[in-house]
């Protein structure tokens, strides 16, 4: 079956810490990845995806970016955090693009 | 970019009372999702619904796929305190080349 890892699942950095969180799915080829972020309980607001090895769709310029450096790997940076940052976020994976999402338990971060 | 809009934003009910959430769309959608947030936790799929009409149940909970392909609803029947959580509603768009489209959640509280 398959399943998704996402980690840390809390993490505290000060602002103008770089950042790393990574996500990976096991028993699935070439799925699509998804990163979102939930601000307060709020809405999910789609960062990044990607359909292959590679190739990353940016939903919304900000201070983060994607890679997948590896086919069931996807990892969020940043290299300097904001205060803005904060918040909780989910990876996600679909065997088809854009349909039947399989989230995370999420990593929630907050920057101090 | 393309939102849902999804009513109510929160409810307040009590233990044993019927619950009704919609979702509607400007545009035409081949499937709508809902999903269900608990605290701390990724969005789990709830119900899948794949054609104008479809009426599917999963437990307690009804979803169906609006006529119009423009809507849909979400009713939870004799609701029970670990009903609490957030309620998501996500539609695809018939060409099938873009991210799944979230709604804002309902945030649902049960009063025991």
């Amino acid at each position: 079956s398959q399943t998704i890892h996402q980690w840390p699942a809390t993490l505290v950095q000060p602002v103008g810490s770089p950042l790393s969180l990574e996500c990976t799915v096991e028993g699935t080829s070439n799925p699509n990845l998804y990163w979102y972020r939930q601000a307060a309980g709020r809405g999910l607001q789609l960062l990044f995806y990607s359909v292959g090895i590679g190739q990353i769709s940016s939903e919304v310029p900000q201070n983060l970016s994607a890679s997948r450096p590896q086919d069931r790997q996807f990892i969020l940076s940043s290299k300097k955090l904001l205060l803005s940052d904060s918040g909780f976020y989910l990876c996600a994976w679909s065997v088809v693009f854009g349909y039947g999402y399989t989230f995370g338990s999420g990593t929630r971060l907050t920057v101090v | 970019g393309q939102q849902l809009n999804q009513s109510p934003q929160s409810m307040f009910i009590q233990e044993g009372e019927d619950v009704s959430m919609n979702c509607t769309s400007s545009s035409i959608f081949n499937t709508w999702l809902w999903y269900k947030q608990e605290p701390g936790e990724g969005p789990v799929l709830l119900i899948a619904l794949y054609k104008a009409g479809e009426l599917t149940s999963n437990g307690r909970l009804t979803a169906q796929f609006g006529i119009t392909r423009k809507d849909s609803f979400l009713n939870i029947s004799a609701s029970i305190p670990s009903d609490v959580g957030i309620y998501f509603c996500a539609g695809r768009f018939q060409s099938g080349n873009t991210p799944l489209v979230f709604g804002k959640g309902t945030r649902l509280s049960v009063i025991a």
